[in-house]
């Protein structure tokens, strides 16, 4: 079946330095791929999705500028967190698709961030 | 507004009872609907989906689900539950336009000795 790795699965950085989470499809092309955040005990926020060689689509509320998606091969997607601040901590998911079917979406393992 | 509701944040039930967690979805034209779990500091698992057909979904661990457009609704069962079952479980629906999924706010099953 298809899988999504995400790397790392966990990061501690220093306040004002800037994070970067890395989204693969390892068995298929993803055209499409999407970026969560995940408050402790609440549901997935839909951050943004990117697809391959085009600027991403942030949804309302979240800064382009501070959480950069770069989606530069059909394989790979990445997340830099910039200048992270301790309200960045959180738990963050991609998930990846193939095409626009609806129903094919395979989820990284997510990358839980501390920002001391 | 929210266009999938998951009625309950926590459901506890005890080893080998039965458990159903509930879910309201909005979409008045054709419905993409999955059952997600998700396990401690993990990514999510599809547990099973509705795309057409059967109105009954079987999926992996012997969960099932049964979609009812009459009653918009999308809830997940299964008859005997193990402690491995404990999980945050989020119910999602598709929406062609955009290409994305909204989820549930997520149903956290304790399964008790």
């Amino acid at each position: 079946g298809a899988v999504v790795s995400q790397h790392p699965s966990r990061v501690i950085c220093k306040s004002g330095t800037s994070v970067k989470i890395e989204c693969r499809s390892l068995d298929f092309q993803a055209t499409t791929m999407f970026w969560y955040r995940q408050f402790p005990k609440q549901s997935l926020m839909l951050m943004a999705t990117s697809n391959e060689g085009s600027k991403a689509t942030y949804e309302q509320g979240v800064e382009k500028d501070k959480f950069l998606i770069n989606h530069a091969s059909l394989t790979l997607s990445t997340l830099t967190v910039t200048s992270a601040h301790p309200e960045d901590s959180s738990f963050y998911i991609c998930s990846a698709t193939e095409g626009n079917t609806g129903y094919g979406y395979t989820f990284g393992s997510g990358t839980r961030l501390t920002v001391v | 507004a929210q266009s999938v509701t998951q009625l309950d944040s926590q459901v506890p039930v005890f080893e080998e009872a039965p458990v159903e967690l509930r879910c309201n979805y909005s979409s008045s034209v054709s419905v993409y609907l999955f059952w997600y779990v998700q396990y401690p500091n993990q990514g999510l698992q599809l547990l099973l989906k509705y795309l057409s057909g059967s109105t009954l979904v079987k999926g992996i661990n012997g969960f099932e689900a049964e979609f009812n457009k009459s009653q918009t609704s999308f809830h997940l069962r299964k008859p005997s539950v193990h402690i491995s079952d404990t999980a945050e479980y989020f119910c999602a629906e598709f929406k062609a336009a955009g290409n994305k999924l909204t989820f549930g706010g997520g149903t956290r099953v304790l399964v008790k000795p």
